[in-house]
């Protein structure tokens, strides 16, 4: 079965600041991997999508994440935080085996002033 | 376009009684559905899929339960609300396989 792991429950970051999140994934067979935000008290937003296409994919608000297969990861970046970046993001995996999104624990993160 | 109606927003309900949240897709048809649990610190748990009508999923034994009476209606459920029960619980539609889903806004349940 698939899963996501991802690093750290919470992340601060610096206004202005790159952000890193981390996503690994564990699939048996090539994986479609998403990323998306949550606003308090609201449902989740896509941020962005892997389909097998290109590696490098760029979202929604300046993030990108990149699919590295020898690492098993698809960790999320944005070069310069703002304020407005302060939410909770989840990695999600999914096959074209299988009817089931898988979501991780997800990471807060906090923007710094 | 595709919408997605999850109601109530929020519901203050007493151990024991029953519960009903009702969740519709509009725009699309043959829909796979999804209820989600998110409680802290456990990130989204997937409750239940439906990828057609009368055809349910279920991941986690426990006290609740799922139907889908008709193509873009998915309905969560239980007869006895316990307080674990207690969560922010998300219905999402998705495309089929390697598609990503789309959420409701969430109903916020406090079993009391």
């Amino acid at each position: 079965a698939q899963s996501v792991t991802q690093l750290g429950s919470h992340v601060s970051v610096s206004e202005g600041a790159l952000v890193l999140l981390r996503c690994n994934y564990s699939s048996s067979v090539p994986p479609y991997l998403f990323w998306y935000v949550q606003y308090p008290n609201q449902g989740l937003q896509l941020l962005l999508k892997y389909t097998s296409a290109a590696t490098l994919v760029k979202g929604i608000n300046g993030f990108e994440a990149e699919f590295k297969k020898s690492e098993t990861s698809f960790h999320l970046t944005k070069p310069s935080a703002h304020m407005s970046d302060a939410a909770e993001y989840f990695c999600a995996v999914t096959t074209n085996r299988d009817d089931k999104i898988i979501f991780g624990k997800g990471t807060r993160l906090h923007i710094l002033p | 376009s595709q919408t997605i109606h999850q109601w109530p927003a929020t519901l203050v309900q007493p151990v024991g009684s029953p519960l009903s949240l009702e969740c519709t897709v509009e725009g699309t048809s043959n829909p796979n559905l999804y209820w989600y649990r998110q409680a802290a610190g456990r990130g989204l748990q997937l409750l239940f899929y439906s990828v057609g009508i009368g055809q349910i999923s279920s991941e986690v034994p426990q006290n609740l339960s799922a139907s889908r009476p008709q193509d873009r209606q998915f309905i969560l459920s239980s007869k006895k609300l316990l307080l674990s029960d207690s969560g922010f619980y998300l219905c999402a539609w998705g495309g089929q396989r390697n598609t990503e889903a789309f959420f409701g806004q969430g109903t916020r349940l406090t079993v009391v």
